[in-house]
């Protein structure tokens, strides 16, 4: 199946300070990459959409400003943490599409952000 | 606004037998899919089966099934023959036609006891 890669698995920053994540599609092309949150025993929380090359479209409550999301090609998309508190700390993680799966999205590791 | 809703946080079933997790969703679309995800300690989101709404047979993948009640609007996983490896958090989630993301229920945790 479709490989989505997401780097770092895990991060560990001080508060205010910006940290990125990187999402890579490896073998197909993914127009759209969507951007989940997940708390401690919670579920899994949409953020935001990515569209390659088009700004992202953001969920209700999640500061753009904040989460930068940046999807420049077909195979990488990148949310940045900026001036990171420790209330981001959360797991992070991307999805995406391959249009020739029948509709089945490809999830990254995801990444363990810990602000300090 | 779709919603999925798993009304039992935690269930346990005995090794070799069987456990059903519920799950209820809310749509007005008639084109959509179903999936059930397992997402273990190490926290990869799996797929563990798929719906198309459009299909009456209910979906089976060898130990995994599901039962689709699409007038109701239930989507319930039936894993048979139950493994210590299917221990983990499983959630249910909803994907309209077209180039939408997953929304998911709130998640069920199973134990699987030896």
């Amino acid at each position: 199946g479709a490989v989505v890669s997401q780097h770092p698995s895990r991060v560990i920053c001080k508060s205010g300070t910006s940290v990125k994540i990187e999402c890579r599609s490896l073998d197909f092309q993914a127009t759209t990459m969507f951007w989940y949150r997940q708390f401690p025993k919670q579920s899994l929380m949409l953020m935001a959409t990515s569209n390659e090359g088009s700004k992202a479209t953001y969920e209700q409550g999640v500061e753009k400003d904040k989460f930068l999301i940046n999807h420049a090609s077909l195979t990488l998309s990148t949310l940045t943490v900026t001036s990171a508190h420790p209330e981001d700390s959360s797991f992070y993680i991307c999805s995406a599409g391959d249009q020739t799966s029948n509709e089945k999205l490809f999830f990254g590791s995801g990444t363990q952000l810990s602000v300090l | 606004a779709q919603t999925v809703t798993q009304s039992q946080p935690e269930m346990s079933v005995q090794e070799a037998e069987t456990v059903t997790l519920s799950c209820t969703y809310d749509t007005s679309e008639s084109d959509y899919y179903l999936f059930w995800y397992k997402q273990p300690p190490s926290r990869q989101m799996i797929l563990v089966i798929r719906q198309e709404a459009y299909k009456q047979q209910n979906a089976t993948e060898n130990r995994f099934s599901v039962n689709f009640q699409k007038a109701a609007k239930s989507f319930s996983l039936k894993i048979s023959d139950s493994q210590l490896g299917d221990a983990a958090m499983y959630f249910c989630a909803y994907r309209a036609s077209g180039n939408t993301p997953l929304v998911f229920g709130k998640g069920t945790r199973l134990s699987v006891i030896a």
